[in-house]
């Protein structure tokens, strides 16, 4: 079955020190975004990704990275510089062709915790 | 710019009564709408979606909604809550102006009490 996953499910941090988040879709989208949550928030966008090697930041990218080297992954940094990051992580990917009505297909999150 | 609201963070139904979780949006332009729910540390899953066409979408669960462009709405309901429905549920919307991007509004936690 086609999908989007995410790994780790859950994983702890150290202050200091980066960690990436695994993204692999295999729904032949391409586009693809990641998405942070924190409580009574809602889901504030990162950066996304239309196509192969080529990405925009979000509303809050900052002290966040991302590479696109392939259609099918989407990885996210979070890098020291990034002040509050324990919150869950959010991938997602959409069809570009068809137009604007394709909707949002989600992976199952990674947790961060940051002790 | 585009926002969306729900109005009631936390919406408490009894079991097998009616589901109404509101979302009103704001947008220069034609929206496509959509609700997705999210069970407890999962992803969130397309309930249904509004494009163009019919104003009332039915989507899965047996919940529908109904694009009001006069009232800039897209209120989710249910005829009967059932247990499973408890979950937190985001409308959201995409502009026809706005390049790939979505814009969530802040979620509604619905709870069913027996």
């Amino acid at each position: 079955d086609g999908g989007i996953t995410q790994s780790p499910k859950y994983l702890f941090r150290k202050e200091g020190q980066n960690v990436t988040l695994s993204c692999e879709q295999n729904l032949n989208h391409d586009a693809m975004y990641w998405y942070r949550q924190d409580p009574g928030q809602g889901l504030r966008l990162i950066y996304y990704s239309q196509i192969v090697n080529d990405f925009q930041k979000g509303d809050i990218a900052e002290g966040y990275s991302v590479s696109r080297e392939k259609k099918e992954s989407f990885p996210l940094t979070v890098t020291s510089a990034q002040k509050n990051p324990t919150a869950f992580y959010l991938c997602a990917s959409s069809k570009l062709a068809g137009g604007l009505n394709g909707e949002l297909f989600f992976g199952e999150g990674s947790r961060l915790t940051v002790l | 710019a585009q926002s969306v609201t729900q109005l009631g963070s936390h919406v408490s139904v009894s079991e097998g009564a009616l589901v109404l979780l509101r979302c009103n949006y704001s947008s220069s332009v034609p929206p496509y709408l959509f609700w997705y729910v999210q069970y407890p540390n999962q992803g969130l899953q397309l309930l249904l979606k509004y494009t163009t066409g019919a104003t009332l979408v039915k989507g899965i669960n047996g919940f529908e909604a109904e694009f009001k462009k006069s009232e800039t709405s897209f209120h989710l309901t249910k005829p009967s809550a059932h247990m499973s429905d408890a979950a937190e549920y985001f409308c959201a919307v995409r502009a026809t102006n706005y390049g790939q991007n979505f814009v969530f509004g802040p979620g509604t936690r619905l709870s069913v009490l027996p």
